[in-house]
């Protein structure tokens, strides 16, 4: 079992609609979860952390976080077509004094005018 | 921008040679990791440094090692260059504080490609 699963997609969105990112992760001790954008040929970009459950807003962008179900999800309202990147869940596995962060291998989001 | 910066952006090399990659944190910034993305993949942690030290690594091999400097920057080592090698290289520059450093922000990646 990996430890952070993502669908790869790609996931289809006309513009305007609601865009719904999931992700699962295997380590229950994890405290931290962080969605990344990464366009083609570009490096991530940190759009959202979330430590606790329950939602987070920031902008377009919504974070939803369950622990007990080992989930986390980005919701992007109003997609764009510049919304089209692949988006890459992170989780935090902290372990013996330093963090890495765990990647999971990322869903393609393709945003259609 | 995220202020972290590496060089060189791009590199060829060819198998079994060495190659050093540079990484400068953001300002503020006292931890360094780096990773690698193969194509299609999500980054893998190869290691974190802090106080110039190792503090933590992934499942790399020792022909991958590292360097931070008393100002933060940081170098990534390869030796013995093998094809499966080929990847965008990345570091990001997180500050540690309250015994954690888990917010990371990345630089642009370095592309290496090894014939």
């Amino acid at each position: 079992q990996k430890e952070v699963e993502q669908n790869s997609g790609p996931l289809s969105v006309p513009e305007g609609a609601i865009a719904s990112l999931n992700c699962t992760y295997s380590d229950r001790v994890s405290q931290s979860f962080f969605w990344y954008r990464q366009y083609s040929g570009k490096s991530p970009e940190l759009i959202m952390s979330i430590y606790s459950n329950g939602d987070k807003e920031d902008g377009r962008f919504t974070a939803q976080l369950n622990k007990a179900s080992q989930y986390v999800s980005l919701l992007i309202r109003d997609s764009q077509p510049s919304d089209s990147a692949t988006y890459l869940c992170a989780v935090n596995g902290f372990s013996g004094g330093y963090n890495k962060l765990i990647f999971g291998a990322g869903t393609r989001l393709a945003v259609h005018p | 921008e995220t202020g972290v910066t590496q060089s060189p952006t791009h590199l060829i090399k060819t198998r079994g040679q060495q190659v050093t990659l540079r990484c400068s944190s953001q300002s503020g910034h006292n931890t360094v990791s780096w990773y690698q993305q193969a194509l299609g993949q999500g980054p893998q942690f190869i290691f974190q440094y802090y106080r110039e030290e190792e503090n933590g690594r992934g499942n790399f091999p020792p022909r991958f090692s590292g360097l931070q400097f008393p100002n933060y920057s940081s170098e990534l080592n390869v030796n013995a260059l093998e094809l499966d090698d080929s990847a965008l290289y990345l570091c990001a520059s997180s500050s540690w504080t309250s015994g954690s450093a888990d917010t990371q922000y990345f630089g642009p990646g370095t592309r290496l490609t090894v014939l």
